[in-house]
């Protein structure tokens, strides 16, 4: 069974820029995650949907962060524009149902100049 | 605020020895605890898990213990290989209708040979 896929793996941008990542969850998953993980400390849920719909965005600062689900499967997550305190770690998880098991990608690498 | 707390940034071991790593919470709504592996440049791989009804999970090498009224969570590696050389992040979750995980700062764990 294919893991999560993330791409880029790694994004240098300069403050003001807009970067988007990409996330393809396990298939059949139906609850799709995104974290933010900054140096030196544990993931921090920004969004989390279950199929297309939104189930949490509480932590996600939305006046430069978004994300979509558009078709239930895939994700995006946009940072427009970036600032210095972005860079970080973009985590993608997904979960059979909304309370099973999360599952990692590999991460996309942010560095904000 | 954080709710999940690993108070030792690094431990060593000798291989072959038992390895404890440590966590606390203070969040007496966690009902559900994991624990996650992880690797340079790879997202998290999930370990191993235990439900607030159990004070006790076991898995081959891996135990995680709960203590709830004192809000500590602990794993024991035995015996410790080289290959459990890794940042350990212990995640707790609610009973809410999401599912949003809440991580320590993370262990890293050197197994020495």
């Amino acid at each position: 069974e294919a893991g999560v896929a993330q791409s880029p793996r790694y994004k240098i941008i300069e403050k003001r820029q807009s970067v988007a990542f990409w996330c393809n969850p396990i298939s059949g998953h139906a609850t799709l995650y995104w974290y933010q993980q900054i140096l030196g400390q544990g993931p921090k849920l920004l969004i989390q949907f279950q199929n297309n719909g939104v189930v949490d965005d509480s932590q996600l600062p939305k006046d430069r962060f978004s994300a979509e689900r558009l078709k239930g499967v895939d994700s995006t997550l946009k940072i427009q524009p970036a600032k210095l305190e972005d860079s970080a770690v973009y985590l993608c998880a997904s979960s059979s149902q909304v309370q099973e098991t999360q599952y990692f990608g590999p991460g996309t690498r942010l560095l904000v100049l | 605020d954080q709710q999940v707390k690993q108070n030792s940034p690094s431990l060593s071991v000798q291989e072959g020895r038992i390895s404890i790593l440590n966590c606390d919470y203070t969040n007496s709504m966690f009902d559900y605890f994991l624990w996650y592996k992880k690797y340079p440049a790879e997202g998290p791989t999930f370990l191993i898990s235990i439900s607030s009804i159990k004070d006790k999970n076991e898995d081959g090498r891996f135990t995680v213990f709960l203590n709830k009224s004192a809000k500590h969570l602990s794993l024991h590696i035995v015996p410790s290989q080289p290959g459990d050389s890794a940042v350990y992040f212990c995640a707790a979750s609610a009973p809410t209708g999401a599912n949003n995980l809440f991580f320590g700062t993370g262990t890293r764990l050197t197994v020495i040979p």
